[in-house]
């Protein structure tokens, strides 16, 4: 079956730390994205990536690194400066420009 | 101004009532116009594209009015499965291939 996944689905992690997220789509997308969340939030863009081996920061970038060297693959790292890294963290894919963005299951971040 | 803005709510809507939520957007030249489905602690999902003609799929209907820049979502025949957050999503004004999310309107359905 085609579609978007994302690993692990809960991710508990010290202060400090540096952490990556998965992010793996099938569905030959060119565009990937990285979204946050926070409770009663709207989604706010991180990083985007419209093409292999190329990435534009989103709206919140800072502390948050991101690579594509595959298509079908997008990794997000929340690195420790990153000053609020709690939240939910959802990944995107889309086929054409403005197109519907398909969205993975998300990963839940907890960083105490 | 933000880019998409929606009453949060939450809309109680008794089951088998119809409800109904605007959403506008800031950019006049916006091209692609959704409405996503939230579940709580679930991602969100497409429910419709919204059409310039205006679109339905069962019992969902979405319109489009571009000289008021606004779009809007009508719920039918509520059922208790409907309750979730409806995000409205418009591409975004800085011109990339980038969209906007709203902050979503809360369908509470009640028996």
């Amino acid at each position: 079956d085609g579609g978007i996944t994302q690993s692990p689905k809960y991710l508990f992690r010290k202060e400090g730390q540096n952490v990556t997220l998965s992010c793996e789509q099938n569905l030959n997308h060119d565009a990937m994205y990285w979204y946050r969340q926070d409770p009663g939030q709207g989604l706010r863009l991180i990083y985007y990536s419209q093409i292999v081996n190329d990435f534009q920061k989103g709206d919140i970038a800072e502390g948050y690194s991101v690579s594509r060297e595959k298509k079908e693959s997008f990794p997000l790292t929340v690195t420790s400066a990153q000053k609020n890294p709690t939240a939910f963290y959802l990944c995107a894919s889309t086929k054409e420009t403005w197109g519907e963005q398909y969205f993975g299951p998300g990963t839940r971040l907890t960083v105490t | 101004r933000k880019e998409v803005e929606q009453d949060p709510g939450p809309f109680n809507v008794p089951e088998g009532a119809t409800v109904a939520f605007n959403c506008t957007y800031s950019n006049s030249a916006s091209q692609s116009f959704f409405w996503y489905r939230q579940d709580c602690r679930k991602e969100p999902k497409l429910l419709m594209s919204v059409y310039s003609s205006g679109n339905e799929d069962g019992r969902f209907t979405a319109q489009l009015n571009r000289a008021s820049q606004y779009i809007s979502l009508l719920i039918r025949d509520s059922k208790l499965s409907d309750s979730a957050t409806y995000l409205c999503v418009v591409n975004s004004r800085d011109g990339n291939n980038r969209l906007a999310f709203g902050k979503g309107n809360q369908v509470v359905v009640i028996p």
